[in-house]
């Protein structure tokens, strides 16, 4: 059975204090790990994919990478308006792509 | 382009009454799901569909039923609702080449 686990489950920055979040996965044949971001009252919203150990991506100041073992998102310099939470997801082999998503890390940075 | 339309926002109902949740997209995608997202849990999949006239069960697929008659809507049914249906749902949807999932809105529901 697949599984994810989201570490912290809550981070509370200022602005401009990097940190990482942290994404530990078990999934037998990985074939993506999947980061999005939800708003309060809205659904997820895709970010990253990323399919093999030491990839790396990047979006303004977000920056996400892959061992075989964990994922993280690095934020540089946040902003107030990154905060959100923040989900991981692993899509295992199988039919219908199907994914498995973690609980989430709650970000917040005050201005 | 409105992209995953989900209908209704908000509803409350009684325990054992019926409801359908629709799923409207507007992307031509074959792969269509409903989530739920309860508070510690995560998002749970219910069931699933990989094209017009196909379903397939999640993890957490008692107590729903879904259809999906045209490509284009996915329909999530509680045919008699316990107060642990409370949540909130999603759906999402994405093509077949394309791993990116789109969500609507989210439907909040409450079963008293």
């Amino acid at each position: 059975e697949d599984q994810v686990t989201q570490s912290p489950e809550a981070l509370r920055l200022q602005e401009g204090e990097s940190s990482s979040l942290n994404c530990s996965y078990t999934v037998s044949g990985l074939r993506g790990l999947f980061w999005y971001r939800q708003d309060p009252g809205k659904g997820p919203e895709f970010l990253f994919t990323l399919y093999s150990a030491g990839e790396e991506k990047e979006k303004e100041r977000l920056k996400a990478t892959l061992t075989k073992k964990e994922s993280f998102l690095h934020i540089t310099a946040p902003k107030p308006e990154d905060s959100a939470t923040y989900l991981c997801a692993v899509q295992g082999p199988g039919s219908g792509s199907r994914l498995t998503f973690g609980e989430g890390t709650q970000l917040t940075v005050n201005p | 382009n409105a992209g995953v339309t989900q209908t209704p926002k908000f509803r409350v109902l009684k325990t054992g009454q019926s409801m359908t949740l629709l799923c409207a997209q507007d992307m031509n995608h074959e792969y269509m799901y409903w989530y739920r997202q309860d508070p510690g849990m995560g998002l749970r999949l219910i069931h699933y569909s990989v094209g017009e006239g196909t379903t397939a069960k999640g993890e957490v697929p008692d107590g729903y039923n879904v259809s999906r008659l045209k490509k284009q809507n996915f329909l999530l049914g509680l045919e008699s609702a316990a107060p642990s249906q409370t949540s909130v749902y999603f759906c999402a949807s994405r093509d077949r080449i394309n791993e990116k999932l789109f969500f609507g809105s989210g439907t909040q529901l409450s079963v008293l």
